[in-house]
C-alpha cells in the first residue's frame, strides 16, 4: 500500500495570503497520478487537480499544483474566504487507491 | 448532469451485513471505474473499494479485504457495496465516487454520501 503523508496537519493563515501544503508518498507515484480534492463541512469532496499539476474543470488559477516521484505541492496563491477548508492528496498509480489524511486550511 | 445517489446506508449490529448501492445518470456507466470511500464521522477520507468499467478489475483496501464486495451492473447503471461483518469501525460516511477514466483516473464526481452506523 502507498502510504501518503500530508503536512502541515493544519494551516492558519488570513485571506490573502499564500498557502503551501505539502503531500509525500512512501514510493514514487510518478507526476500522472496524484490528485488534490478540496472538502468543506457538510460536503462531498471536490476535485482541484490531477495529474500532480493539471487544474479540474472550473477550478480557479490561484490553485496550482507541483511535484513528482514522491513530493508533490499544492499551492493556492492568494487565499479567498471560500478556500478555507479541508485538502486531501490521493494517489491512483496503484490499483489500491489512498488519501493523505489532510491538512485543514484555517483562518488565522 | 453527472449525478450518483447512495442508498442503503443505516444502522446494524457488529457482525451484520448492509449492501449499499449508486445509482448513477448523467454518463455511460459502463466507461469509467467507480469506487467507494468511506469518511468515519470527523475524520479523513478513506478510500474502501474500486472497480473498472468492465467490472472485472477490483481491487478492496487491506481494512476491507475478505468481508466487502464491490460490484456493478452496467445494465442498471449501478454500483454496489456488499458489506459482511461489520465492525464499529466501519461506522462512516460511505460516497460513491465516479473516476475520470475506465481504468485509473482520478475521482471527478462524488455522491453525496449515504451513513453506515455499526453498533449493539
Amino acid at each position: 500500500e502507498i502510504v501518503l503523508t500530508q503536512s502541515p496537519g493544519t494551516l492558519s493563515l488570513s485571506p490573502g495570503e499564500r498557502a503551501t501544503l505539502s503531500c509525500r508518498a512512501s514510493q514514487s507515484v510518478s507526476s500522472s497520478y496524484l490528485a488534490w480534492y478540496q472538502q468543506k463541512p457538510g460536503q462531498a469532496p471536490r476535485l482541484l487537480i490531477y495529474g500532480a499539476s493539471s487544474r479540474a474543470t472550473g477550478i480557479p488559477d490561484r490553485f496550482s499544483g507541483s511535484g513528482s516521484e514522491t513530493d508533490f505541492t499544492l499551492t493556492i496563491s492568494r487565499l479567498e474566504p471560500e478556500d478555507f477548508a479541508v485538502y486531501y492528496c490521493q494517489q491512483y498509480r496503484s490499483s489500491a487507491r489512498t488519501f493523505g489524511q489532510g491538512t485543514k486550511v484555517e483562518i488565522k | 448532469e453527472v449525478q450518483l445517489v447512495e442508498s442503503g446506508g443505516g444502522l446494524v449490529q457488529p457482525g451484520g451485513s448492509l449492501r449499499l448501492s449508486c445509482a448513477a445518470s448523467g454518463f455511460t456507466f459502463s466507461n469509467y471505474a467507480m469506487s467507494w470511500v468511506r469518511q468515519a464521522p470527523g475524520k479523513g477520507l478513506e478510500w474502501v473499494s474500486g472497480l473498472g468499467g468492465g467490472g472485472g478489475s477490483t481491487s478492496y483496501a487491506d481494512s476491507v479485504r475478505g468481508r466487502f464486495t464491490i460490484s456493478r451492473d452496467n445494465s442498471k447503471n449501478t454500483l454496489y457495496l456488499q458489506m459482511n461483518s461489520l465492525r464499529a469501525e466501519d461506522t462512516a460516511v460511505y460516497y460513491c465516487a465516479k473516476e475520470a477514466l475506465m481504468v485509473r483516473g482520478p475521482i471527478d464526481y462524488w455522491g453525496q454520501g449515504t451513513l453506515v452506523t455499526v453498533s449493539s
